[in-house]
């Protein structure tokens, strides 16, 4: 069965340094997809980042960047020059073209010191 | 604008009463899905479907009913609740062509207690 692995239940990190949030999956199939979402204190999920498992550049988004590593199934987020306002609960997800079923990882809490 | 609605936002009901949460999107999209948030155990799938009339069972399907007899409606339905579907609902809906993977956007979420 398909899962997905966020090793860091809450990170803390100064304001202005970079944080990789961890994300590994375990998968056999080819084809999938890796998203991260972002869900503040507000409860909403914001969609950050999409990178494809035959997307041969990584994924990049303005300060979100997508360090995919497909050999090692990881799919790391980088936030650069972390601010306030990223201070959330971070989750990666993955969709398996071969039926469209998405799996949640657990999550990672991010909390921005000032 | 284009947004997924769920209703309601909050429902406290009893054990054994059922129960519907809607959910409609405004966008087209063929995707629709419906997740449960759990502490510590972050979101997972209940059912999707990628169109009208179809439906698939996600991790945790036991419990729960959905429909998809229009494009923009997916209601969860929960025929006899328990104490153990307490928990944050959140319906999401995206474009859906092969492998072109497209983003889920999510509604606000309905905060369900069964008593």
């Amino acid at each position: 069965a398909q899962k997905i692995t966020q090793t860091q239940p809450g990170m803390f990190v100064q304001e202005k340094e970079a944080v990789t949030l961890d994300c590994t999956y375990d998968t056999s199939d080819q084809s999938y997809g890796l998203f991260w979402y972002k869900q503040p204190s507000s409860g909403e999920m914001i969609f950050l980042i999409y990178q494809g498992s035959y997307d041969e550049q990584n994924a990049t988004e303005g300060r979100y960047s997508l360090n995919f590593q497909k050999a090692r199934k990881s799919a790391n987020l980088v936030i650069s020059a972390s601010q306030l306002g990223d201070s959330a609960m971070y989750f990666c997800a993955i969709i398996m073209n071969r039926d469209d079923k998405i799996i949640f990882g657990k999550g990672t809490r991010l909390h921005i010191l000032p | 604008e284009a947004q997924v609605t769920q209703n309601p936002r909050y429902l406290i009901t009893v054990t054994g009463k059922k129960l519907t949460v809607t959910c409609s999107q405004n966008m087209n999209h063929e995707y629709m899905s419906w997740y449960r948030q759990d502490p510590g155990l972050g979101l997972r799938q209940i059912y999707y479907s990628m169109n009208v009339e179809v439906t698939d069972k996600g991790d945790v399907p036991e419990g729960y009913k959905v429909s998809r007899k229009e494009k923009r409606n997916f209601p969860l339905i929960l025929e006899s609740p328990s104490p153990n579907q307490t928990s944050l609902y959140f319906c999401a809906s995206s474009f859906h062509q092969d492998s072109n993977n497209q983003p889920q956007h999510f509604g606000d979420g309905t905060r369900l207690s069964i008593l």
